[in-house]
């Protein structure tokens, strides 16, 4: 069956330093591709989108492309702040349901 | 716009008691909803599916007379956990998808602890 396979946390980054959390997927055929996040305490945000093969998310300084060769959707961000300290899911849309990844846990330090 | 609200926020019962959950979206119509559970430090695992004025769908292995769903509105869906024991004891989470549209937008949770 479809699956999502993130790299395992916890991520620890000083601010200002570059982000990449890997994601992979399993599915057949080319489902749309999610990334949440997960503040403590807090529900799921949908932090970016993307539709189709080389389709590319963005928002707040996130990025994430859909890469259909290697089954990837890698989550980028050229600079992290405290702010962004969270779990980060990725997840993909089977049938209407999402399939999420095990989380990654990002921790920023000042 | 898409927010979805989830009441209470936290809830402690006692053993063999039973607990309602609430989950609105409050700016949109909601024709399908989703609950989860997650685990400390794990992701969230899908329990059922509701879609307004029908039977939820549940998920393997999740007992659906322990954990009662109703979605009678395009904006409510409610999760009742029945006869509540203590490793009934979760963070319980709902999301809603706008017909037509494959993101789901999520509730803040609701954490459950059973004494």
């Amino acid at each position: 069956g479809d699956s999502v396979t993130q790299m395992e946390g916890p991520v620890t980054l000083s601010e200002e330093a570059f982000l990449t959390i890997n994601c992979t997927y399993t599915a057949t055929g080319y489902p749309s591709l999610f990334w949440y996040v997960q503040y403590p305490g807090e529900g799921l945000q949908l932090l970016l989108k993307a539709t189709k093969a080389d389709d590319k998310g963005s928002n707040k300084g996130f990025e994430a492309t859909y890469r259909k060769e290697t089954t990837s959707f890698h989550l980028e961000k050229g600079s992290v702040q405290v702010s962004d300290s969270a779990v980060y899911f990725c997840a993909l849309n089977q049938g209407g349901k999402l399939i999420f990844g095990q989380g990654t846990e990002l921790s920023v330090k000042p | 716009g898409a927010v979805v609200s989830q009441h209470p926020s936290r809830v402690i019962c006692k053993s063999g008691t039973s607990v309602k959950i609430e989950c609105r979206s409050l700016d949109f119509q909601a024709t399908t909803m989703f609950w989860y559970r997650q685990f400390p430090k794990q992701s969230l695992m899908l329990m059922a599916t509701s879609n307004e004025g029908s039977k939820a769908t549940y998920e393997q292995g999740v007992e659906k007379d322990k954990f009662l769903i109703n979605h009678a509105s395009l904006t409510l869906s409610t999760l009742t956990v029945t006869s509540a024991h203590p490793e009934d004891s979760s963070f319980y989470i709902c999301s809603a998808r706008v017909s037509g549209r494959d993101e789901q937008y999520f509730g803040p949770g609701t954490r459950l602890t059973v004494t």
